[in-house]
C-alpha cells in the first residue's frame, strides 16, 4: 500500500537548519508532485510548496522562497525539505503529501508528520 | 497569491444535524478546490476533490459544491466522529495550494 514515511522529530536552535525526509513507497514516485505542509501550534494548515519528483522543478509559497529548499532522490524514492535560518515561529509539525487526482490539492496520501521544535 | 476565506471559523452542532461550511477564493479558480478533514495528532484526510467529487472511502454524508469563487462543504447528518477541523484548499498546482483558515466542528 502507499506509504509516506517521514524522519523523526528534531530540536534545533534559532538560526540553524533542519532537513526533513519523506520516503515514498507503494506507487511510482515520479508520477505525483510531492507537497510539504506545516501546522504550527494552535494554527491552521500552511502549504509550503511542491516538488515535481520527475523533473525536480519546484514551486514555493512566497513567504518561504528565501529559506526553503525542496529536493528529491529518485533512486531511493525520497523527498527532502530543508528550512534554513530557523526561528521560533518555525516550530511546527511538517507533513509531506502526494498522490490523488490532479485536482486534489496537496494529495491523497500523507506522511505521519515530523515535529520540528526551534528553541534556544 | 490567491486567498481562501472560510466561514464560520467554528460551529457547534448536534448529532444528526446538517452542517455547512463555506469557502471563498479571492479570484476565480473554476473547480480547483479540495476539502480536508484534520483531527489532532493525525494527518489531514482528503474528503473532496475537484470541488464536488467524493474521495474513495469517504462517507456519503459529506458533499461538496460550487465553482468559480464560492464553494460549500456539507455534512448532511453530523456524526460524533466528524468532530474535526475542516480546510478548503486551492488545488491548481501552478497557483499555489493555499489553505483556508479552517473551520472547527464540534459536537454539542
Amino acid at each position: 500500500q502507499v506509504q509516506l514515511q517521514q524522519s523523526g522529530a528534531e530540536i534545533k536552535k534559532p538560526g540553524a537548519s533542519v532537513k526533513v525526509s519523506c520516503k515514498a513507497s507503494g506507487y511510482r514516485f515520479t508520477d505525483y508532485y510531492l507537497n510539504w505542509v506545516r501546522q504550527a501550534p494552535g494554527q491552521g494548515l500552511e502549504w509550503m510548496g511542491w516538488i515535481n519528483p520527475d523533473s525536480g522543478a519546484t514551486i514555493y509559497e512566497y513567504k518561504f522562497q528565501d529559506r526553503v529548499t525542496m529536493t528529491r532522490d529518485t533512486s531511493i524514492t525520497t523527498g527532502y525539505l530543508e528550512v534554513r535560518s530557523l526561528r521560533s515561529d518555525d516550530t511546527a509539525v511538517y507533513y509531506c503529501a502526494s498522490g490523488g487526482s490532479v485536482s486534489s490539492g496537496s494529495g491523497e496520501y500523507w506522511g505521519q508528520g515530523t515535529l520540528v521544535t526551534v528553541s534556544s | 497569491d490567491i486567498q481562501m476565506t472560510q466561514s464560520p471559523s467554528s460551529v457547534s452542532a448536534s448529532v444528526g444535524s446538517k452542517v455547512t461550511i463555506t469557502c471563498r477564493a479571492s479570484q476565480r479558480i473554476a473547480s480547483w478546490l479540495a476539502w480536508y478533514q484534520h483531527t489532532p495528532g493525525k494527518a489531514p484526510k482528503l474528503l473532496i476533490y475537484a470541488a464536488s467529487n467524493l474521495q474513495s472511502g469517504v462517507p456519503s454524508r459529506f458533499s461538496g459544491s460550487g465553482s468559480g469563487t464560492d464553494f460549500t462543504l456539507t455534512i448532511s447528518s453530523l456524526q460524533p466522529e466528524d468532530s474535526a477541523t475542516y480546510y478548503c484548499q486551492q488545488a491548481n498546482s501552478f497557483l499555489g495550494h493555499t489553505f483556508g483558515g479552517g473551520t472547527k466542528v464540534e459536537i454539542k
